[in-house]
């Protein structure tokens, strides 16, 4: 069991430009959601995937993100046209499926829009 | 409106002391409560977690008590380590349909002096 993993670890792109995030989640967990945390503040829900299916978006989530996850395995969160405001980690975590069930966090990925 | 708090963003205490990290809650429909710790640059790691059927939930030095009547949960650390330092973030889940997203507090910063 290696963890959750995330690519890249940073990333700074300039505003406008598109950017994509890989997560890769614990081998057996059929649940994964993506978090995003900005400075001084926790970690906020962002969406969750049961196998493929996304079962919840945030209302932080504009239609300038979107996120899949095509097999029920790994999922990418993309970032259309950024804005200086999306500066952020953004997280990704995964767990079994049950009502008390632990999210695994991985590192994140520090996003900078300059 | 914050539905998780952590109403103090430091605490410091001497190595091989009584840590306790307080967090407060608002939504009476959330039903399992999570500690994580945070290293900088790093996700968040799972501490420990307790069921609001129960009051008191141990793990070698970490220790996590909830007051249902109160909305109200604290971690005690005990002894406190060095290694302890970082920022300590309280979540919640709530039952039902919403069963799956955690809301998490700010975070409280633990520095733990030698």
């Amino acid at each position: 069991d290696t963890g959750v993993s995330q690519d890249p670890r940073h990333k700074i792109t300039k505003r406008g430009q598109n950017v994509t995030f890989r997560c890769d989640p614990i081998s057996e967990h059929n649940r994964l959601y993506w978090y995003r945390q900005t400075l001084g503040q926790g970690p906020e829900f962002l969406t969750y995937f049961q196998n493929e299916a996304q079962l919840e978006k945030s209302r932080l989530l504009s239609d300038r993100f979107s996120a899949e996850r095509p097999k029920g395995s790994f999922s990418t969160l993309e970032i259309q046209r950024t804005e200086q405001g999306d500066s952020a980690m953004y997280l990704c975590a995964s767990s079994s499926s049950g009502t008390q069930e632990t999210q695994y966090f991985g590192p994140g990925t520090r996003l900078l829009v300059l | 409106d914050q539905q998780v708090k952590q109403n103090s963003p430091s605490l410091s205490v001497q190595e091989g002391r009584i840590s306790i990290l307080n967090c407060d809650y608002t939504n009476s429909m959330f039903d399992y409560f999570l500690w994580y710790k945070k290293y900088p640059a790093e996700g968040p790691t799972f501490l420990i977690s307790i069921s609001s059927i129960k009051d008191k939930n141990e793990d070698g030095r970490f220790t996590v008590f909830l007051n249902k009547s109160a909305k109200h949960l604290s971690l005690h650390i005990v002894p406190s380590q060095p290694g302890d330092s970082a920022v300590y973030f309280c979540a919640a889940r709530g039952s039902g349909g919403s069963n799956y997203k955690l809301t998490f507090g700010k975070g409280t910063l633990l520095t733990v002096n030698p």
